[in-house]
């Protein structure tokens, strides 16, 4: 059962434009959501995250929207550029009783192209 | 510089043939957990560390064993590897699951 769902494998986006990328999660118990990006040869590494308190977290380019009753969250990145070229894992973290995480749930990745 | 290193980064081995992936980092993170990375299915948690001698099973963890007698160390233990264990593995630690760095990776083949 997958808990973490990126519908879309791949997305090609030209430079300057927007890039959005969808993530969907069936597990009510998640309470934290992160972006990881990939670049090939690498390990991933953390982009943006977003509390469920909250509806929209930003940094810079990066904008990232949760909608807790569609279970839905998105990655938008304005303007694109194409060093954004990479893998972009949707993750989310299960609320525990002692508060903080134990355990991050990873979706299968979406590979974004951004073209000059 | 803190970093999450991995060695070694490729491995060719043979089916049977007992193998250990080190992982360290100097960060002093209690949280250290073990994915593997395969086309089409993501990165799929193995097994993760809450703390020293605290460890748990994630998603995949049939065929591993792992161990944490030290904070900085999480080695990934594979008793007797098999061709389905080929895949690419990464190392990571943070103070909480949410807060995950990740090391290099660890390709590794299976014959």
């Amino acid at each position: 059962d997958q808990q973490v769902k990126q519908n879309s494998p791949s997305l090609s986006v030209q430079e300057g434009r927007i890039s959005i990328l969808n993530c969907d999660y069936t597990n009510s118990m998640f309470d934290y959501f992160l972006w990881y990006k990939k670049y090939p040869a690498e390990g991933p590494t953390f982009l943006i995250s977003i509390s469920s308190i909250k509806d929209k977290n930003e940094d810079g380019r990066f904008t990232v929207f949760l909608n807790k009753s569609a279970k839905h969250l998105s990655l938008h990145i304005v303007p694109s550029q194409p060093g954004d070229s990479a893998v972009y894992f949707c993750a989310a973290s299960p609320a525990t009783d002692r508060g903080g995480s134990e355990k991050l749930v990873f979706g299968k990745g979406t590979k974004l192209t951004v073209n000059p | 510089e803190a970093q999450v290193t991995q060695n070694p980064r490729y491995l060719i081995t043979v089916t049977g043939k007992k193998l250990t992936v080190t992982c360290s980092q100097n960060m002093n993170h209690e949280y250290m957990s073990w994915y593997r990375q395969d086309p089409g299915l993501g990165l799929r948690q193995i097994y993760y560390s809450m703390n020293v001698e605290v460890t748990d099973k994630g998603d995949v963890p049939e065929g591993y064993k792992v161990s944490r007698k030290e904070k900085r160390n999480f080695p990934l233990i594979l008793e007797s590897p098999s061709p389905n264990q080929t895949s690419l593995y990464f190392c990571a630690s943070g103070r909480e699951a949410d807060t995950q760095y990740f090391g290099p990776g660890t390709r590794l083949t299976v014959l």
